[in-house]
């Protein structure tokens, strides 16, 4: 069964403090993860795709890498405006979302 | 370019109840997703549409849920009736799909159900 796990669950950052989110996955036949973001009271907005071991992706302060296991989100010099839930997806045959982590980034 | 197009943002209703939802996709979009969300989780998928055919609806409670696509555009999501359980967000996702060499999902702003 493809599982798809994250970790922590939830992160509390200083503005400027930089971290990295998780996503670890058990999928066989991978065909994409993706990232996403949700506001509260909002739908999750895309950010990344990644296909292939060793990809990676960037997004003004974001950075997307992947492995065959996990995926990790590289959040570099986070500011207030970043603090919101992170979704990251993958897709075999339909797409399987993990729970998210839910980052405040504080002033 | 107008994004995917969602409503009712909010429903209260009482068990027992129907409710439907809608959904406008993004134009040329063929693949629409119907999602349900329950608080600090993520989006769980209902059905997926390419075009008018559901092409999987095997996480969808078809004793009381159901779901339509007419023309291929606009899609409808049912509760009848409505339970407890049911109360969450409803997500609607659209893309241009696979054939055309891309799947990402563009979600909506989702309908907050709340089942009394």
């Amino acid at each position: 069964e493809d599982q798809v796990t994250q970790s922590p669950e939830a992160l509390r950052l200083q503005e400027g403090e930089s971290s990295s989110l998780n996503c670890s996955y058990t999928v066989s036949g991978l065909r994409g993860l993706f990232w996403y973001r949700q506001d509260p009271g909002k739908g999750p907005e895309f950010l990344f795709t990644l296909y292939s071991a060793g990809e990676e992706k960037e997004k003004e302060r974001l950075k997307a890498t992947l492995t065959k296991k996990e995926s990790f989100l590289h959040i570099t010099a986070p500011k207030p405006e970043d603090s919101a839930t992170y979704l990251c997806a993958v897709r075999r045959q339909n797409f399987v979302f993990g729970p998210g982590t839910r980052l405040s980034v504080l002033p | 370019e107008a994004g995917v197009v969602q409503s009712p943002r909010y429903k209260i209703i009482e068990k027992k109840q129907p409710v439907a939802f809608w959904c406008n996709p993004i134009s040329g979009h063929n693949t629409l997703y119907w999602y349900l969300q329950n608080l600090g989780q993520g989006p769980e998928l209902l059905i997926r549409y390419e075009n008018e055919e559901a092409v999987d609806d095997s996480q969808l409670p078809k004793d009381r849920f159901s779901a339509e696509r007419l023309k291929g555009v606009d899609s409808t999501l049912k509760i009848q009736p409505a339970e407890l359980g049911d109360s969450a967000v409803y997500l609607c996702a659209s893309s241009l799909g696979i054939l055309a060499g891309t799947d990402t999902q563009y979600f909506g702003p989702g309908t907050r159900l709340t089942v009394l």
